[in-house]
């Protein structure tokens, strides 16, 4: 398994420019997250899903749209980058069926500067 | 969802223990409680969790108080590997959403 994985690694954006964060995980999870760490501060929830075609907001999801068309896939939209959004972005999977707790899995991180 | 305390920083000798304390005085009957780290900016990496019991694994241990206020995540033997953020998190069994919120953590470094 490769666990969850993200594209690209780093970026630089102009701002007023978009551009798409992916995140594809291969453990078969159901729910999967995106977060945001600025320097120096914990992590951020942007939005979450729980499951394919689902989705909703966490604590910061102005300026970010997601969508989920299939269990793996969980991409971030960027629509018009503003400075504030240079950050590092991760992406998170977990299983839960409702049982025993669990436990998420995090990517790698994509780190985006805006300019 | 109860919110964590825990120090800034703390160092702790290669070889040594580290005890890394965190409080979760408001924690509702239903949360476990969480440990994760996150080493040099890579993604925050799951260590253990437990809900009243004591729990060890091949990396750590976790001591939860009586009343559930307070836990200790302990490192046995740390090394200049262990030197990272680690994050206390309280949060509800599976079932849901589950909404963990990752504050600033304690930054242990391990000195050789």
């Amino acid at each position: 398994n490769a666990g969850v994985t993200q594209t690209p690694k780093f970026r630089i954006l102009k701002i007023g420019q978009s551009m798409t964060l992916q995140c594809t995980q291969d453990m078969n999870h159901n729910y999967m997250y995106w977060y945001r760490q600025d320097p120096g501060m914990g992590l951020k929830l942007i939005y979450y899903s729980v499951g394919a075609g689902i989705t909703d907001k966490g604590e910061v999801p102005n300026g970010y749209n997601v969508s989920r068309s299939t269990t793996e896939d969980f991409p971030l939209r960027l629509e018009l980058a503003a400075p504030s959004q240079t950050s590092v972005y991760f992406c998170a999977s977990r299983w839960t069926s409702g049982g025993a707790p669990d436990t998420q899995y995090f990517g790698p991180g994509t780190r985006l500067t805006v300019l | 969802d109860a919110k964590t305390t825990q120090p800034t920083s703390m160092d702790c000798a290669e070889g040594r223990a580290a005890n890394l304390p965190c409080n979760h005085s408001t924690i509702s009957g239903n949360e476990y409680v969480y440990w994760y780290r996150q080493i040099h900016s890579q993604g925050p990496q799951y260590i253990i969790h437990g809900l009243k019991n004591n729990e060890t694994n091949e990396m750590a241990s976790l001591i939860i108080t009586e009343d559930r206020k307070s836990s200790t995540l302990i490192l046995p033997h740390a090394t200049l590997r262990d030197t990272a953020v680690y994050y206390c998190i309280v949060s509800p069994d599976s079932g849901g959403y589950q909404k963990v919120t990752f504050g600033t953590g304690t930054k242990l470094q391990v000195i050789p």
